[in-house]
């Protein structure tokens, strides 16, 4: 079983469309996050949820919004995709313990390319 | 300054080499520590934390020096198959301590040659 997946792996679409990636984890862990990697392989933290709660935003632009439906779940909205937007977006998730955020173990990653 | 820096490579080694990545961090309240590595076209994996006393898993062996703020990570007996760029990662409070989060570094790629 995949500890956290995300859909799609791949995402090929065209600037200004609207598009929608969903990740799921099944570890019980209560924090959720979206990485993005840029082309020069940099992993930068987007967005991170705790509980279905909003805890951190990393001056991503307002096109991006993260939905929380519940803990296991944390998908990622990207309304007019610009041509920067092309990148990898990662999913994570961790534990917590003693109120500190313990290791991540990430999804597989979407390809996100927009032409 | 970076909050983590690492130095990028390539590091091309022989197998059955010794090879060492190092990694500062720049907040001083971080509160712990990571070594993950990452595949080409593959996502991240955590490889081993790292603890104050020192820690060894195998043929990885992973430091920390919290006053320097430096990190380090050593691979004995090199495998063609460690090829992969080795992430290092500080876990530091974040919104005055209220939560914390992951900061990556650019990550070392490392190249192990037959």
């Amino acid at each position: 079983d995949t500890a956290v997946s995300q859909t799609p792996k791949y995402l090929v679409t065209q600037m200004g469309n609207d598009k929608s990636i969903k990740c799921e984890q099944n570890l019980g862990h209560d924090t959720m996050y979206w990485y993005k990697q840029d082309s020069k392989k940099f992993l930068k933290i987007m967005f991170s949820y705790n509980n279905k709660e909003l805890i951190i935003n990393e001056t991503v632009p307002n096109r991006f919004s993260p939905k929380s439906p519940d803990k296991a779940h944390l998908n990622l909205h990207i309304n007019s995709l610009e041509l920067g937007d092309s990148a990898v977006y990662f999913c994570a998730s961790s534990a917590r313990r003693e109120g500190i955020n313990t290791e991540a173990f990430f999804g597989q990653g979407t390809r996100l390319t927009v032409v | 300054r970076k909050e983590v820096e690492q130095d990028p490579g390539p590091f091309n080694v022989p197998e059955g080499a010794t090879v060492a990545f190092n990694c500062t961090y720049s907040n001083s309240a971080s509160q712990s520590f990571f070594w993950y590595r990452q595949d080409c076209r593959k996502e991240p994996k955590l490889l081993m934390s790292v603890y104050s006393s020192g820690n060894e898993d195998g043929r990885f062996t992973a430091q920390l020096n919290r006053a320097s703020q430096y990190i380090s990570l050593l691979i004995r007996d090199s495998k063609l198959s460690d090829s992969a760029t080795y992430l290092c990662v500080v876990n530091e409070p974040n919104y005055g301590g209220a939560t914390n989060k992951l900061i990556f570094g650019t990550g070392t790629l490392l190249a192990v040659q037959p």
